[in-house]
């Protein structure tokens, strides 16, 4: 099946320090990738719709200029958290659609980044 | 409005039981339907999906799922729970723009 690889798994940041997380889709094109944000004991909050080329698509309530989305290529988005504080700890995941082979409907996470902000 | 009810937040079962967890769905089109499980500090793995077709779908791991429109439900279903089996499970509708997921329930297996 189709792999979706995230890195890092795990990160500690300073407190006003800017964090980047990889999506990489390894074995097909991701036209469109999508961030979560799950906090603990809860289910996944979708926080931005990413497409190549193009601006994401923030959800309402998700701070775009703190959240920053990149996805340059079909095969990479990523994920900058921008002067992090303390909330914005949380588990992050991401999740890609393959396009092609008739599988638009079905997407596949990566394993998500467990960010920390000290 | 398009929302995912998995109303039991925590379920606990004996290794070699029988399994059943619950999902309701509101979805304003023909819905697309999807279990999956994600293990502490991973991330969500699938185990089965809906799209047409069969109503009872088979997964990875012994798992299945039946959709019964009228019920608006697809419960997730194995006859012999498994040690391995402790996780969150997620069910979650949608494809095209988006995912719409439920709140999770959390399985733990006795021995």
């Amino acid at each position: 099946g189709a792999v979706v690889s995230q890195h890092p798994s795990w990160v500690i940041c300073k407190s006003g320090t800017s964090v980047k997380i990889e999506c990489r889709s390894l074995d097909f094109q991701a036209t469109t990738m999508f961030w979560y944000r799950q906090f603990p004991k809860q289910s996944l909050m979708l926080m931005a719709t990413s497409n190549e080329g193009s601006k994401a698509t923030y959800e309402q309530g998700v701070e775009k200029d703190k959240f920053l989305i990149n996805h340059a290529s079909l095969t990479l988005s990523t994920l900058t958290v921008t002067s992090a504080h303390p909330e914005d700890s949380s588990f992050y995941i991401c999740s890609a659609r393959d396009a092609a082979a008739g599988r638009d409907d079905e997407a596949f996470f990566g394993q998500g980044t467990r960010l920390t902000v000290v | 409005a398009q929302s995912v009810t998995q109303p039991d937040i925590h379920i606990t079962v004996s290794e070699g039981a029988s399994l059943e967890l619950r999902c309701n769905y509101s979805y304003g089109a023909t819905p697309y339907l999807f279990w999956y499980v994600q293990s502490p500090g991973q991330g969500l793995q699938l185990l089965l999906k809906y799209f047409s077709g069969d109503t009872l779908v088979q997964g990875i791991k012994g798992f299945e799922a039946e959709f019964k429109r009228s019920q608006s439900s697809f419960n997730l279903r194995k006859p012999s729970v498994h040690w391995s089996d402790a996780a969150e499970y997620f069910c979650a509708v949608g494809g095209g723009a988006q995912f719409y997921f439920g709140t999770g329930t959390s399985l733990t297996v006795i021995p």
